[in-house]
């Protein structure tokens, strides 16, 4: 079966250091992959996507991601954290096919230490 | 700015009494989804429409329904709400196609059952 898999429930991080969120899918063949990130009460926000390509790949708020193939993995990382990004992250996947539904892991929830 | 809208933001509702979640986007996409997302769990997908086509994923119960009576609108219906189906319901859009895309999400709707 399709699965993504997010093994860090919780991590925390001091303000200013740098972030590493791991995660590994099990798929038939190279899903799309894609990191969100939800605040509290709120929806999911994309903070980046890898298709096909380069395989680091650049999103928003400073947050980049690397596929690698052979580690069947696509590690969320950021240099230096700032308070605002304590949230839940949830890495996620789908096989291909532009209608296919999300497989999310179950999140990791990023906690910052002042 | 183009935008998914879920309304209302929260909903209150009393067992077993049918409630309709709503859900709009102004980004003209092909294809709508009702994700649900119990407290500290990932989003799991219920059913999508692309177009006009229904598309129920296999293990969603049969107490939840959906319409989409146009490209912008589409809405969860919950039959007879048990404790069970508190939860918070994200709706999602994409383009659709063959090509890979990335999926919008609302803002949610929080639904409290009791």
């Amino acid at each position: 079966a399709q699965s993504v898999t997010q093994p860090d429930i919780h991590i925390t991080v001091s303000e200013g250091a740098s972030l590493e969120l791991r995660c590994n899918y099990s798929y038939g063949a190279t899903p799309y992959l894609f990191w969100y990130v939800q605040s509290p009460g709120q929806g999911l926000q994309l903070l980046l996507k890898y298709f096909s390509g380069d395989t680091l790949v650049q999103g928003i708020k400073g947050f980049e991601a690397e596929f690698k193939r052979s580690q069947s993995s696509f590690n969320l990382r950021k240099p230096s954290v700032h308070w605002s990004d304590a949230a839940e992250y949830f890495c996620a996947a789908h096989s291909g096919g532009g209608a296919d539904g999300l497989t999310f892991g179950k999140g990791t929830h990023l906690i910052i230490q002042p | 700015d183009a935008m998914v809208i879920q309304n209302p933001r929260y909903q209150v509702t009393q067992f077993g009494k049918p409630v309709t979640l709503s859900c709009s986007q102004t980004l003209n996409h092909n294809v709508m989804y009702w994700y649900q997302q119990k407290s500290s769990q990932a989003p799991k997908l219920l059913f999508h429409y692309y177009d006009k086509d229904f598309n129920n994923e296999a293990d969603t119960p049969d107490n939840f329904q959906s319409r989409r009576p146009n490209t912008s609108f589409c809405f969860l219906d919950i039959r007879s709400p048990g404790l069970g189906d508190a939860a918070m319901y994200l709706c999602a859009t994409s383009r659709g196609g063959l090509a890979p895309n990335e999926q919008f999400f609302g803002p949610g709707t929080r639904l409290t059952v009791l």
